[in-house]
């Protein structure tokens, strides 16, 4: 199946400071990606959907100021948490649709991105 | 609205056993269903869909899923289990209406399959 690649698996902060994690399509483009947040022993909910070349989508209750998304390119994606604070650690994970072959493109995950503000 | 819903938050069988992981769904028009796993720390692996045909379809590592339309279900199955699928098993529809909406995909809450040997 088509790779989708996140970095870093692992980030520790400060309270105050910002974190950029990346999301690439790795062999294939992708025009949207979608965000993802993971509570511990929960379902993944959904923060935004990025798209290239335009702004991001974002779900209900998502705050866009907070949670920054760039989608610069058909393989990049970027989610900047700003002035993180410690109710910002959890699991964010990326995803991206495979279109090749014209079929209906299942979501390919990232391997997610553990967020631990102090 | 679409959505998913998995009754169980855990499920335990004994290796070798057959194991069944239970979702069903509601949405308006045809839907689109996948199975995705989840091992700790980290991201979602595709396991199956179904989209349209068989009603039986099959997926990675053994696994196979019976799309039901009288009874909206979209149960997860696999006739032997390993210890190794103990995991977390995400059931998923996904939008189909068109505009900004196209795609996303709506996740249960999840079945936290234990297979003990």
């Amino acid at each position: 199946g088509a790779v989708v690649s996140q970095h870093p698996s692992w980030v520790i902060c400060k309270s105050g400071t910002s974190v950029k994690i990346e999301c690439r399509s790795l062999d294939f483009q992708a025009t949207t990606m979608f965000w993802y947040r993971q509570f511990p022993k929960q379902s993944l909910m959904l923060m935004a959907t990025s798209n290239e070349g335009s702004k991001a989508t974002y779900e209900q209750g998502v705050e866009k100021d907070k949670f920054l998304i760039n989608h610069a390119s058909l393989t990049l994606s970027t989610l900047t948490v700003t002035s993180a604070h410690p109710e910002d650690s959890s699991f964010y994970i990326c995803s991206a649709r495979d279109f090749r072959g014209g079929g209906t493109g299942e979501l390919f995950f990232g391997e997610g991105s553990r967020l631990t503000v102090l | 609205a679409q959505s998913v819903a998995q009754p169980e938050d855990q499920v335990n069988v004994a290796e070798g056993n057959p194991l069944t992981v239970k979702c069903t769904y509601s949405v308006s028009g045809n839907p689109y269903l996948f199975w995705y796993v989840q091992y700790p720390n980290r991201g979602l692996q595709f396991l199956l869909k179904y989209i349209t045909g068989d009603n039986l379809v099959k997926g990675s590592y053994g696994f196979e899923a019976e799309f039901n339309k009288s009874q909206t279900s979209f149960h997860l199955k696999k006739p032997s289990a390993l210890v190794s699928d103990s995991a977390l098993y995400f059931c998923a529809v996904r939008d189909t209406l068109r505009g900004s909406t196209l795609g996303r995909l709506y996740f249960g809450r999840g079945t936290q399959l234990t297979v003990w040997p």
